[in-house]
């Protein structure tokens, strides 16, 4: 069976300090990957993707994110956090169907 | 860039009545979910649905759940008979046709109440 965790409930950083989300996921072959990002009362938005290929992957909003297959881990980087990048953010799995973990809520300080 | 819509964005309905929120998917998709998400959860599949067919669904989608495509636009999730536990976000996606690993473009969610 598959399962994605995300050991962090809620990270709190300052504006323009660097960010790491951590995502570990569990699966018996190699999984598609992904993160969304939730605003407070609003639907899920695709940041970055992962199939094959490049294990670092860009995606929107200066988001990136590394596969790293030994570890079982993505986790979504961005060097310079924005207020408005303030949101829950989720790692997603997709294997025999789509599993979200259960998120992590960013908190950015001015 | 095209999007799912989803209405209304907020419902809410006495326990035990039935309630229908509705999806309009990406127009040239052909994949549809249902998904639901409790206040301070994480996000939980309920139904995936092909070809005018569920192709799977979750423990949570029991019969009490139903979807349709009444028409060549809609997507609908029916809850027959609401529980105050059903009080959630609930989340419409869609995708392409093509590899299965196409990601999913999601609905902003109706906000259901249960009172």
């Amino acid at each position: 069976a598959q399962s994605v965790t995300q050991p962090d409930i809620h990270i709190t950083v300052s504006e323009g300090a660097s960010l790491e989300l951590r995502c570990n996921y569990s699966y018996g072959a190699t999984p598609y990957l992904f993160w969304y990002v939730q605003s407070p009362g609003q639907g899920l938005q695709l940041l970055l993707k992962y199939f094959s290929g490049d294990t670092l992957v860009q995606g929107i909003k200066g988001f990136e994110a590394e596969f790293k297959r030994s570890q079982s881990s993505f986790n979504l980087r961005k060097p310079s956090v924005h207020w408005s990048d303030a949101a829950e953010y989720f790692c997603a799995v997709y294997g025999q169907n789509f599993v979200f973990g259960p998120g992590t809520r960013l908190s950015v300080l001015p | 860039e095209p999007e799912v819509t989803q209405t209304p964005s907020h419902q809410v309905t006495q326990m035990g009545q039935e309630v229908i929120l509705r999806c309009v998917p990406i127009s040239n998709h052909l994949y549809f979910y249902w998904y639901r998400q409790i206040l301070g959860q994480k996000v939980e599949f309920l139904v995936s649905f092909y070809n005018n067919e569920i192709s799977e669904k979750s423990e949570i989608f029991d019969d009490q759940f139903s979807v349709e495509r009444p028409d060549g636009s809609n997507f609908t999730l029916k809850i027959r008979s609401t529980k105050l536990e059903d009080s959630a976000m609930y989340f419409c996606a869609s995708r392409g046709q093509g590899s299965s690993n196409q990601p999913q473009h999601f609905g902003d969610g109706t906000r259901l109440s249960i009172l």
